[in-house]
């Protein structure tokens, strides 16, 4: 069954700490994997995409990483400031093209704290 | 640019009526899609758009009408409003229906049924 399941589900630090956020996925074929921030009351917006070919990427104090062998995608958070709070949402698409579909994980809520 | 915009930004229904969530873009996108997001749950797909006169179901659909008569307007219908359909719903734009265009999001509709 294709499933993204994220980690932890929330997660507070301090501000300038920085975090990491866990995605782990069984989705087969696999065609990209986008990484989206959610600040409460609004639309998810996008911060990175990777390709199969990608390892690493960044926006930046955003940094995603993808290892496409196990199937796990983590997303840096580098000098955390209280803009930073937020859900982040894990979604991989099995295919780039329009039949392609979209698996989305819960998110995980960070809470940066002054 | 709006981006993409959504009305009513807040909606309180009582079992059985019907209502038209609204959703415009003014970039041009020739993709539109409806998403409802649950707690706990991820995004889940409920129609699709790849063009003005085409539309097409996603993992949930039943419930929901939508019709494309223009490139801006991607309206969703809630035909005969149930409890379960308490939720708050994200309208979508993406230059193409490929996972590789990034998908721009409204800020939501949250939707309660009594």
């Amino acid at each position: 069954k294709n499933q993204v399941e994220q980690s932890p589900q929330s997660l507070i630090i301090l501000e300038g700490k920085n975090c990491t956020l866990q995605c782990n996925y069984t989705v087969s074929p696999f065609s990209n994997l986008r990484w989206y921030k959610q600040d409460t009351g609004r639309g998810p917006v996008s911060l990175t995409i990777m390709t199969f070919s990608e390892n690493t990427k960044s926006n930046g104090r955003y940094t995603a990483t993808l290892d496409a062998d196990t199937k796990q995608s983590s997303l840096h958070i580098t000098a955390s400031q209280l803009s930073d709070s937020a859900s982040y949402i894990c979604v991989v698409s099995d295919r780039g093209s329009t039949l392609g579909r979209l698996y989305f994980g819960r998110g995980t809520q960070l809470t940066v704290w002054p | 640019n709006a981006g993409v915009t959504q009305t009513p930004k807040f909606q309180v229904l009582k079992t059985g009526q019907s209502m038209t969530l609204q959703c415009a873009q003014d970039m041009n996108h020739e993709y539109m899609s409806w998403y409802r997001q649950d707690p706990g749950m991820g995004l889940r797909l409920i129609h699709y758009s790849v063009g003005a006169g085409i539309t097409d179901q996603g993992e949930v659909p039943n419930g929901y009408n939508v019709s494309r008569s223009t490139t801006e307007d991607f309206p969703l219908r809630l035909l005969s409003a149930a409890p379960s359909q308490t939720s708050v719903y994200f309208c979508a734009s993406s230059p193409g229906g490929s996972s590789y265009n990034e998908q721009f999001f409204g800020p939501g509709t949250r939707l309660t049924v009594l």
